[in-house]
């Protein structure tokens, strides 16, 4: 399969505690995205990178949230201290083409707070 | 900075029925313009796309969406529904040579097709 991949699928975990998600892009995609959803919403904008480089970040990403890609092909989102509002699914994309801005989604990482 | 309006949020059909899910934005730059779909437990997929040219698109499934400038609208059609087409349908926009390239989702409409 050569789409976008995320690992984990799923992650439960209790408040206060420290959760990583992983992002595989497209091969030779060099722009990545984070997006949040909540149930019942559209996905929202977290941060993209151009390559290794974070190039923009929403003002929903607090402090607690910080994105990395430092070989500019996968990408890690770490939230500290997690929060029960932080439940959603988290998704990452990836594109290649300026021109377009065709972006292929992953499949998600379900986020439960407890 | 852009925003999209999905004016319905379910929308239930009969089979072989027509549809039209409805789309407004607002931008002060021209635009890209997208629909995604999401199929239960699956995850978001590109239906079709307006980059420009032709204000019409159509996807390979049978939907068209028109990009409609002075009423800011890209409505998604299609002519005859099939249970297949069961989905979540994400309207979306995208600031032509925006530097940032993200994409601002409406909150979607749910299709739901009867026998």
């Amino acid at each position: 399969d050569t789409g976008v991949s995320q690992d984990p699928r799923h992650k439960i975990t209790k408040r206060g505690q420290n959760v990583t998600f992983r992002c595989d892009p497209i091969s030779e995609h060099n722009r990545l995205y984070w997006y949040r959803q909540t149930l019942g919403q559209g996905p929202e904008f977290l941060t993209y990178f151009q390559n290794e480089a974070q190039l923009e970040k929403s003002r929903l990403l607090s402090d607690r949230f910080s994105a990395e890609r430092p070989k500019g092909s996968f990408s890690t989102l770490e939230i500290q201290r997690t929060e029960q509002g932080d439940s959603a699914m988290y998704l990452c994309a990836s594109s290649l083409s300026e021109s377009d801005n065709e972006q292929f989604f992953g499949p998600g990482t379900r986020l439960t707070v407890l | 900075a852009q925003s999209v309006t999905q004016l319905d949020s379910q929308v239930p059909v009969f089979e072989e029925a027509p549809v039209e899910l409805r789309c407004n934005y607002s931008s002060s730059v021209s635009v890209y313009l997208f629909w995604y779909v999401q199929y239960p437990n699956q995850g978001l997929q590109l239906l079709l796309k307006y980059l420009s040219g032709s204000t019409l698109v159509e996807s390979i499934n049978g939907f068209e969406a028109e990009f409609n400038k002075s009423q800011t609208s890209f409505h998604l059609r299609k002519p005859s529904v099939h249970i297949s087409d069961t989905a979540e349908y994400f309207c979306a926009v995208s600031g032509l040579y925006s530097s940032a390239s993200k994409i601002i989702f409406g909150s979607g409409t749910r299709l739901s097709i009867r026998p």
